[in-house]
């Protein structure tokens, strides 16, 4: 199974902000790649997909890159509504995996 | 545009059975493949498995085979997940959540079921 390890598993912002959150496969899934946001008591939701393609909706305020083993979300300027927790998830092959989630909270 | 709506949330006892549903109010239900994710409580995301309604063809994850089936109505556009003798452990939030391609991302997801597993 390809892992995907989450880094920071927490982070703590402020509104306005600029944060990261990176996402390292095992092995390499080329830009197979997805990026979700999960709010408390809510079903996931796609912000981008492909590694860098935002889903439609999504404030352009996200923005995802990488690809290989490596890759990156990251919110330009946090909003309150951005408080969450993010989940990548690879596509490359079977079985899909979730990284483990990184929890962002205000500071 | 598809639109997920899932069955209500169960309370069950140790060995029982249960079958929960994933429902398509689209119009395309056999163009998507349709994925199962486990949530357990506090923790993280995981894929169970996926079934294109079109020819029912289902993967499941090595995780997952063989302590649940897949499967899908086409005539009423649903999905199902069920489980022939639950455990405590199966208590969890199932998410429902279609994809374009089978390994792909998900887009939209149901709005999850609750199965508390419980003597």
């Amino acid at each position: 199974d390809i892992q995907l390890t989450q880094s920071p598993s927490f982070l703590s912002a402020s509104v306005g902000d600029r944060v990261t959150i990176t996402c390292r496969a095992s092995q390499a899934i080329s830009s197979y790649l997805a990026w979700y946001q999960q709010k408390p008591g809510k079903a996931p939701k796609l912000l981008i997909y492909a590694a860098s393609t935002l889903q439609s909706g999504v404030p352009s305020r996200f923005s995802g890159s990488g690809s290989g083993t490596e890759f990156t979300l990251t919110i330009s300027s946090l909003q309150p509504e951005d408080f969450a927790t993010y989940y990548c998830q690879q596509f490359n092959r079977y079985p899909i995996t979730f990284g483990q989630g990184t929890r962002l909270e205000i500071k | 545009e598809v639109q997920l709506v899932q069955s209500g949330a169960e309370v069950k006892k140790p060995g029982e059975s249960l079958k929960i549903s994933c429902k398509d109010s689209g119009y395309r239900f056999t163009n998507y493949w349709i994925a199962w994710v486990r949530q357990m409580p506090g923790k993280g995301l995981e894929w169970m498995g996926i079934i294109y309604p079109g020819d029912s063809d289902t993967r499941y994850s090595p995780s997952f085979q063989g302590q649940v089936t897949i499967s899908a109505d086409k005539s009423t556009n649903t999905a199902y997940l069920q489980w022939s003798s639950l455990k405590p452990s199966d208590t969890a939030m199932y998410y429902c959540a279609t994809s374009v391609s089978a390994p792909g991302w998900f887009d939209p997801w149901g709005q999850g079921t609750l199965v508390t597993v419980s003597s």
